[in-house]
C-alpha cells in the first residue's frame, strides 16, 4: 500500500514552454501533498504544500506564479512549471501524506530538462 | 522553525561492518522522525520511523534511537551489505504535515 505515482518521469522542453507534472496517490486518499525540488547530490527542498480544495502554501523564495499547483482531488496534485528556463532544470519529487501512519510517501520523481 | 542537521555527509564502511548516521533537531515540539533511503535517480523510500514516545525501534538490520532530551536521533545499520549503499535522509516533524529534512548522508558499503 501507500503508492504514489508521478508522471512524466522525464521531460525535455524548450525554454519558454510550460510543463505539467502529475502526482497521484494510487491506493489512498491524500488531503495533503508536497512538492520538492532536488539538485544533484543535495537534499530535498520543499517548494510548496498542496491542500485538496484550497490554495497551495509556498515556501519562501518559491514563485507561486511560476510554479502553479492544483490539488483538485484527494488523489491528484499537479505542478505546472510556467515559462520554463534552463535554471528550472531539476528533479521534482512529490509526496503524499498518508494519514493512517501519518507519514509521507514519495513519488518516483520527474526529471525536467529545459533546453 | 525546525532545523535538522545530519552527520556525516559521506560514510564508507566495509561490508559486514556497522554504519551510524546521526541527526539533531532544534524544535522540542517535533515528535515524529522518519528515515528515508534514496538510491541514485530514484524516490526516497521510508525505511524506518520513530515517534517521540519511544526511545528505540528496530527492524531487522536497521534500528533508530531517539534522545528527546538531547534532541538527537540516530540510524544504525548492522551487517552492512553493498545494496545498503545509498543516500540516507533523516527528517523531523511535529504535525505530520511538514517534514524538515537533513542534508543527507551518502553511504558506500565496500565489498
Amino acid at each position: 500500500g501507500a503508492v504514489v505515482s508521478q508522471h512524466p518521469s522525464w521531460v525535455i522542453c524548450k525554454s519558454g514552454t510550460s510543463v505539467k507534472i502529475e502526482c497521484r496517490s494510487l491506493d489512498f486518499q491524500a488531503t495533503t501533498m508536497f512538492w520538492y525540488r532536488q539538485f544533484p547530490k543535495q537534499s530535498l527542498m520543499l517548494m510548496a504544500t498542496s491542500n485538496e480544495g484550497s490554495k497551495a502554501t509556498y515556501e519562501q523564495g518559491v514563485e507561486k506564479d511560476k510554479f502553479l499547483i492544483n490539488h483538485a482531488s484527494l488523489t491528484l496534485s499537479t505542478l505546472t512549471v510556467t515559462s520554463a528556463h534552463p535554471e528550472d532544470s531539476s528533479f521534482y519529487i512529490c509526496s503524499a501524506r498518508e494519514t493512517i501512519r501519518d507519514t509521507q510517501y514519495f513519488g518516483p520523481g520527474t526529471r525536467l530538462t529545459v533546453l | 522553525g525546525e532545523n535538522v542537521e545530519q552527520h556525516p555527509s559521506t560514510l564508507s564502511v566495509q561490508e559486514g561492518d556497522s554504519a551510524v548516521i546521526k541527526c539533531t533537531y532544534s524544535d522540542s515540539a517535533s515528535n515524529y522522525f522518519p528515515w528515508y533511503k534514496q538510491e541514485l535517480g530514484k524516490r526516497p523510500q521510508l525505511i524506518i520511523d520513530i515517534r517521540s514516545n519511544v526511545g528505540e525501534k528496530k527492524d531487522q538490520r536497521i534500528a533508530v534511537t531517539l534522545n528527546k532530551t538531547a534532541k538527537h536521533f540516530s540510524l544504525h545499520i548492522t551487517e552492512t551489505q553493498p545494496e545498503d549503499s545509498a543516500v540516507y535522509f533523516c527528517a523531523a516533524s511535529n504535525t505530520g504535515n511538514q517534514f524538515y529534512f537533513g542534508t543527507g548522508t551518502s553511504l558506500t558499503v565496500i565489498p
